[in-house]
């Protein structure tokens, strides 16, 4: 069967600092990887998304960045983080072909920018 | 601008008592995902459905699907403190992103159950 796992869980962070989420997915070949953010228990916003290797796609220009150096492991980073970049964030995975488009989903991480 | 509306945003109600969350939109999709989230946990897919009209049942949870694929309705009968939680609705655009597995998701129902 298929998991995803990230981390870390929780993350404060200061203003300006780096950061680095990662996420890895077992059980499948080729998925397609996605990053969500979600503010206050709310809707999921679509920051990326990765058809494969090397292949990003943003969403919404941002302070973060996603990459993706194996194919089942994805990344979310920054170099400088803004107190706006608090938030819940949630990587996601689906199966790399068309039906169905359910996705899966991780734990989530809880960053707080102090 | 919201692709998906989920109405209503917030509900709460007491044990035994039956609801409806509906999601709604303009545009068609291919196919439409349900999901339940707990405070600091990541969504958990209830259900799917992809045909137009389709009624799918998980015990207490009744799903359907418009006859156009425009719109979704959650049913819960007899609500339970343990139904507490965020219901999401997401849709995959017909015709496009579905390459990508692309879901649009609503703003979320918070459901509240009182024993």
């Amino acid at each position: 069967s298929q998991t995803i796992h990230q981390w870390p869980a929780t993350l404060v962070q200061p203003v300006g600092s780096p950061l680095s989420l990662e996420c890895t997915v077992e059980g499948t070949s080729n998925p397609n990887l996605y990053w969500y953010r979600q503010a206050a228990g709310r809707g999921l916003q679509l920051l990326f998304y990765s058809v494969g290797i090397g292949q990003i796609s943003s969403e919404v220009p941002q302070n973060l960045s996603a990459s993706r150096p194996q194919d089942r492991q994805f990344i979310l980073s920054s170099k400088k983080l803004l107190l706006s970049d608090s938030g819940f964030y949630l990587c996601a995975w689906s199966k790399p072909d068309t039906s169905g488009n359910t996705i899966y989903f991780g734990e989530g991480s809880w960053l707080t920018v102090v | 601008t919201q692709l998906l509306e989920q109405s209503p945003q917030f509900l709460s109600i007491q044990e035994g008592e039956n609801l409806t969350v509906y999601c709604n939109s303009s545009s068609v999709f291919s196919s439409l995902q349900w999901y339940r989230q707990e405070p600091g946990e990541g969504p958990v897919l209830l259900v799917t459905v992809v045909t137009g009209g389709e009624v799918k049942k998980l015990k207490r949870l009744t799903f359907q699907f418009g006859d156009a694929r425009k719109d979704s309705s959650l049913h819960i009968t007899a609500a339970q403190p343990g139904d507490t939680g965020l219901y999401l609705c997401a849709g995959a655009l017909s015709g496009r992103g579905s390459t990508l597995g692309r879901l649009y998701f609503g703003r979320g129902t918070q459901l509240t159950v009182w024993p």
